[in-house]
């Protein structure tokens, strides 16, 4: 069966430092995956999504980034983290465009940039 | 622009009575409609979609849906509402591209 893995549970970061959220998938073979935040519990805001390794496309332009370096392995990044970083980070995977069951979730990092 | 509304922002009903979550969706084509429940501290969960066919579906935990095309709504119920059912209820519309599109979320509270 398909799993996926996110990690760390909960973050608190100062203000200026950096940021690697990772989440793998596991039981499937290349999904497309996709960098959700969610701010104040309430809507979903699509950060990246990507659809091979090394492909990433990118939804807002902002303070992060993100990596495939393999094809289940999802990364999210910052080199320096800002107040308005603090959220709920969420990734999930499809196995394609047309997948018809929907997103899988991950359970989520709640990180606070303090 | 595409678009999906859930015109309420908290749902309050007791135990045992039905309940009704709105959505309403702004889309060219067929769009794939889904909804998703999040507990507290954790991920989106899958309840249940819609591709074709018939127009009520039905999902987990008892949770069902019915598509209106004439109204571009796809309204979540359930006959008997449970405090378990206490979550937040996403509507997503998905148009066969990369991405989806989210409703804002319902609070849903089922009071003992």
């Amino acid at each position: 069966s398909q799993t996926i893995h996110q990690w760390p549970a909960t973050l608190v970061q100062p203000v200026g430092s950096p940021l690697s959220l990772e989440c793998t998938v596991e039981g499937t073979s290349n999904p497309n995956l996709y960098w959700y935040r969610q701010a104040a519990g309430r809507g979903l805001q699509l950060l990246f999504y990507s659809v091979g390794i090394g492909q990433i496309s990118s939804e807002v332009p902002q303070n992060l980034s993100a990596s495939r370096p393999q094809d289940r392995q999802f990364i999210l990044s910052s080199k320096k983290l800002l107040l308005s970083d603090s959220g709920f980070y969420l990734c999930a995977w499809k196995l394609s465009t047309t997948e018809k069951r929907g997103y899988t979730f991950g359970s989520g990092t709640r990180l606070t940039v303090v | 622009a595409q678009s999906v509304a859930q015109p309420e922002d908290q749902v309050n009903v007791a135990e045992g009575n039905p309940l009704t979550v709105k959505c309403t969706y702004s889309v060219s084509g067929n769009p794939y409609l889904f909804w998703y429940v999040q507990y507290p501290n954790r991920g989106l969960q899958f309840l249940l979609k819609y591709i074709t066919g018939d127009n009520l579906v039905k999902g987990s935990y008892g949770f069902e849906a019915e598509f209106n095309k004439s109204q571009t709504s796809f309204h979540l119920k359930k006959p008997s509402a449970l405090v378990s059912d206490s979550a937040l209820y996403f509507c997503a519309v998905e148009t066969g591209g990369f991405k989806t599109i989210f409703g804002a979320g319902t609070r849903l509270f089922v009071k003992a």
